[in-house]
């Protein structure tokens, strides 16, 4: 069975620097991944995903994350962080033998300092 | 615009008490998921449903019940059993056809024991 490891539970950036939330899986065949944000009180927003071709995905809000199938890793990064980029991240993978079935990480709580 | 609906938003249950939580999508998409999200557990599954009249337990569906008898609406009961039901719950949708797809989140419904 697959699994999503975020090893970060919280980080803290200063607004204008940059962001990297680290994303580890396991899964033995090439995996689907997303990255998900969410707001306070909110449901979860797709940030991007990842199921083949150029390993390094663009998506929304400036976000980008890299596939490294070495690393079994999708790290997900920003160049300059804004103040309203502060919520939840959650790294998901899919398995294609188990349906469209997703399996989260725990989430990475982002805070932003002025 | 298309999307989840999840309703309601704050919802309070008296000890043995069944509670029942709306979730209505108009994306025309066949499959449909419940989710339980506990503050840094990231997201477990309940039940999913991937045709209309079917459904499959998932991770953690003990003291649950779901009915999928349209293909826009799955809801899900949160039963006396359920010994623990304070938590956010996320309803989710996704195409379904063969493969991984993204799935797209209603906002939540937050469950409390009074």
């Amino acid at each position: 069975a697959q699994s999503v490891t975020q090893p970060d539970i919280h980080i803290t950036v200063s607004e204008g620097a940059s962001l990297e939330l680290r994303c580890n899986y396991s899964y033995g065949a090439t995996p689907y991944l997303f990255w998900y944000v969410q707001s306070p009180g909110q449901g979860l927003q797709l940030l991007l995903k990842y199921f083949s071709g150029d390993t390094l995905v663009q998506g929304i809000k400036g976000f980008e994350a890299e596939f490294k199938r070495s690393q079994s890793s999708f790290n997900l990064r920003k160049p300059s962080v804004h103040w309203s980029d502060a919520a939840e991240y959650f790294c998901a993978v899919g398995a294609g033998n188990a349906g469209n079935m997703l399996t989260f990480g725990g989430g990475t709580r982002l805070m932003v300092k002025p | 615009d298309g999307g989840i609906t999840q309703s309601p938003k704050y919802l309070f249950r008296k000890e043995g008490q069944n509670v029942t939580l709306s979730c209505e999508q108009n994306l025309n998409h066949d499959a449909m998921y419940w989710y339980r999200q506990d503050p840094g557990q990231g997201l477990r599954l309940i039940y999913y449903s991937q045709i209309v009249n079917d459904f499959q337990k998932g991770d953690i569906a003990e003291g649950y019940s779901v009915s999928r008898e349209k293909k826009e609406s799955f809801p899900l009961t949160v039963t006396s059993a359920q010994k623990n039901p304070t938590a956010f719950y996320l309803c989710a949708s996704s195409i379904g056809r063969q493969g991984i797809q993204p799935q797209h989140f209603g906002d939540g419904t937050r469950l409390s024991i009074l």
